[in-house]
């Protein structure tokens, strides 16, 4: 498995600021991965990271809004920029194990409230 | 479109009893198909994977089968203890015509369950 923490767990933020949420991993991945769950909703894949190279982004989401950093293999970074309030959310990083069959280990997340 | 849906939304059972929660998908092209626990406020634990050439996974009163020509997948809960409950999610990542996100897991909406003393 993998052990991955988040920083912060939650932030309270006001309408046009930005917030970084950093993701530390125990071990060395290839990909790590941003995922939103907005309330009372199921996760959405925000965008893959890959170290060394730019992030992959889904269908909705851009690299103006959700910046992401990769420096090395076990940390990234997600910047949610020029926030409102429909960005209030759980952002969870998680990464998967190819030798265990690709299974994914999630993060605890970071509770975004945006006032 | 490849979609996960989960039916009940929402479970409440007293304790001891044996369940099922249900997972359907729309694709038969998967890859894999994961089952997750979350408990309020806090992120995903990983339960079990079911690779697409495997039928099950079991991990102690937890069992979960897939079924690729239908499109579903059970997770059979045995014995049921208030202290499982939580929101369970499945996921599935699935190939892809242009090739396959091995990290694109696609979630369905998740069941409340609720065990009751």
């Amino acid at each position: 498995s993998a052990v991955i923490s988040q920083k912060p767990s939650r932030d309270i933020c006001q309408r046009g600021t930005s917030l970084t949420i950093q993701c530390q991993v125990d071990s060395q991945v290839t990909m790590m991965f941003w995922y939103r769950q907005q309330p009372g909703q199921s996760l959405t894949l925000i965008a893959t990271a890959n170290q060394g190279s730019e992030a992959t982004y889904e269908s909705g989401f851009v690299i103006d809004k959700f910046p992401i950093s990769r420096p090395n293999l076990t940390f990234s970074t997600l910047t949610v920029s020029n926030m409102s309030p429909e960005d209030s959310s759980i952002y969870l990083c998680s990464v998967d194990k190819q030798g265990n069959g690709y299974e994914q280990y999630f993060g605890p997340g970071t509770r975004l409230t945006v006032t | 479109k490849q979609e996960v849906t989960q039916i009940p939304a929402a479970l409440s059972v007293p304790e001891g009893e044996n369940l099922v929660l249900n997972c359907s998908f729309t694709d038969s092209a998967i890859y894999n198909l994961q089952w997750f626990r979350q408990d309020p406020g806090k992120g995903l634990t990983s339960l079990l994977l079911i690779q697409s050439s495997q039928r099950e996974q079991t991990s102690g009163r937890l069992n979960a089968s897939l079924d690729k020509s239908s499109g579903r997948s059970t997770l059979y809960i045995a014995a049921s203890q208030p202290g499982d409950s939580a929101t369970y999610l499945c996921a599935a990542i699935f190939f892809g015509a242009g090739g396959t996100s091995y990290g694109k897991l696609t979630f369905g909406q998740g069941t409340i369950l609720t065990v009751h003393p």
